[in-house]
């Protein structure tokens, strides 16, 4: 167990919704990064708080938005959802968000859009 | 051409045997290198982290890093059953004045251990 929570664990819905994943990250942890995986895409980085403020941006589409709050839980915003958009969504924490920390990730929300 | 390039596999190998795991980037500003491990519906875990080029030996898995090459391998001894499951590389480059910018990853070797 990573200390990484995040909920829910599966999501199911449909074409053109909205939906929010939340991510805690282990406790002292400062910095939270959002990630995608994908059978054809492969695990890709979408974005990275610290602190409450937006430090790193990857390869994150505009219909998706993230933010992290004061008490450093963080939510991913999927809007207008796309049958591409099925896939893992991981979070990982670590304590201050340099190149030399350990990124531990959490257990992933498996989307499905139908 | 994709920054780093890794084998799907998958890799099926008898129960003890060594195994060997690659990846090669492109990115030379890579100065982070990571292995992780993860099982099948859950998340990544980080098995190996190596600064630079050199050897890092942790129990069963050594890491390699060969940064002339642009070419990291991961090596588990005695394989077990226990071992079988996706390995994803992942590296990151260094700025200096910190920051980082997410990892980015091989899209993972599928290991089968046979008993």
């Amino acid at each position: 167990d990573s200390g990484v929570t995040q909920t829910p664990k599966h999501l199911i819905t449909a074409t053109g919704q909205r939906v929010t994943l939340r991510c805690s990250p282990r406790s002292g942890d400062l910095s939270v990064y959002w990630y995608q995986q994908s059978l054809d895409q492969g695990l890709q980085f979408l974005i990275q708080y610290y602190n409450g403020e937006e430090r790193a941006k990857g390869n994150i589409l505009e219909r998706f938005s993230a933010q992290q709050f004061p008490d450093l839980h963080s939510e991913l915003n999927l809007s207008s959802l796309e049958l591409g958009d099925s896939a893992l969504y991981f979070c990982a924490s670590s304590e201050l968000g340099t190149n030399q920390e350990t990124q531990y990730f959490g257990p992933g929300t498996r989307l499905l859009v139908l | 051409q994709k920054e780093v390039e890794q084998d799907p596999g998958p890799l099926s190998v008898p129960e003890g045997a060594i195994v060997s795991l690659n990846c090669t980037y492109s990115n030379s500003a890579f100065q982070y290198f990571m292995w992780y491990r993860q099982y099948s519906r859950k998340g990544p875990e980080l098995l190996m982290y190596t600064y630079s080029s050199g050897n890092k030996e942790d129990g069963r898995f050594t890491a390699q890093v060969d940064k002339s090459s642009k070419y990291i391998s991961l090596f588990i001894r005695d394989s077990q059953p226990s071992d079988s499951a996706t390995y994803l590389c992942a590296m990151s480059a260094s700025f200096g004045g910190g920051g980082a910018d997410g990892l980015t990853f091989g899209k993972g070797t599928h290991l089968i251990i046979q008993p």
